[in-house]
């Protein structure tokens, strides 16, 4: 069973152009979750997502950032107009559909992204 | 292959009692370890480790890196409920980060 599955690993943008990071879950698992991770910093939750729906897109910034989990193929979270200050690592993390609190979450291996 | 392996992956016990957390890792250009607590959603920074032996300190939660035998303990004491959660390992190395399964800790009053 493949782990959580990020591509690219890295992704060099200049200012300006779209960033697409592509996350694709564990086999079975229907929810995924998108986080930002500055440098010397923790993770910020961005986006949680199930097939098809937005769940909680509390952590994304207003303007440039969306995301998406369709119904076929893998997460995405999209960055249009990238400016330095979006340079960081995502990661994405997915869990199964199950109930609860603090479900365990596995994360991919994180994309990192570079503006220039 | 880099990996991260936490241990116990599930763990109960009583409010008072200390708990052991284990995190081993095999990864290249190793540059951090870090500690998470996971709760409803975003998981909680608790600790970043660079350096062997020397050991970081939070109220009740305490860590320590041995770099030469490749592991981590999370050590908690006096637990309280509200310590339940899935702790979370990652190690950072230079390239990206390698998170572990985690560990999901029971506080039963």
């Amino acid at each position: 069973n493949a782990g959580v599955m990020q591509n690219p690993r890295h992704l060099v943008r200049r200012r300006g152009q779209e960033a697409r990071l592509r996350c694709s879950p564990m086999k079975g698992h229907s929810h995924v979750y998108w986080y930002r991770q500055l440098p010397e910093e923790g993770l910020k939750f961005m986006v949680y997502l199930q097939k098809e729906n937005i769940i909680d897109e509390s952590g994304m910034p207003k303007e440039r950032f969306s995301a998406e989990f369709p119904k076929e193929g893998p997460s995405i979270l999209r960055i249009q107009q990238v400016v330095r200050g979006d340079s960081a690592a995502y990661f994405c993390a997915s869990s199964p559909p199950i109930a609860g609190v603090g479900e365990t979450q596995y994360f991919g291996p994180g994309t990192r992204l570079l503006v220039l | 292959e880099d990996k991260v392996v936490q241990s116990p992956l599930s763990l109960v016990v009583h409010e008072g009692d200390t708990v052991t957390l284990n995190c081993s890792y095999e990864v290249t250009n190793f540059r951090s370890l870090l500690w998470y607590k996971q709760e409803k959603k975003a998981p909680t920074f608790l600790f970043m480790l660079t350096s062997s032996g020397i050991e970081k300190k939070s109220g009740r939660l305490s860590s320590i890196l041995d770099k030469k035998e490749l592991f981590s303990i999370l050590n908690i004491t006096a637990t309280q409920t509200g310590d339940s959660a899935v702790y979370l390992c990652a190690v950072d190395n230079n390239n990206d980060m390698r998170f572990g399964a985690g560990t999901r800790l029971t506080v039963k009053p």
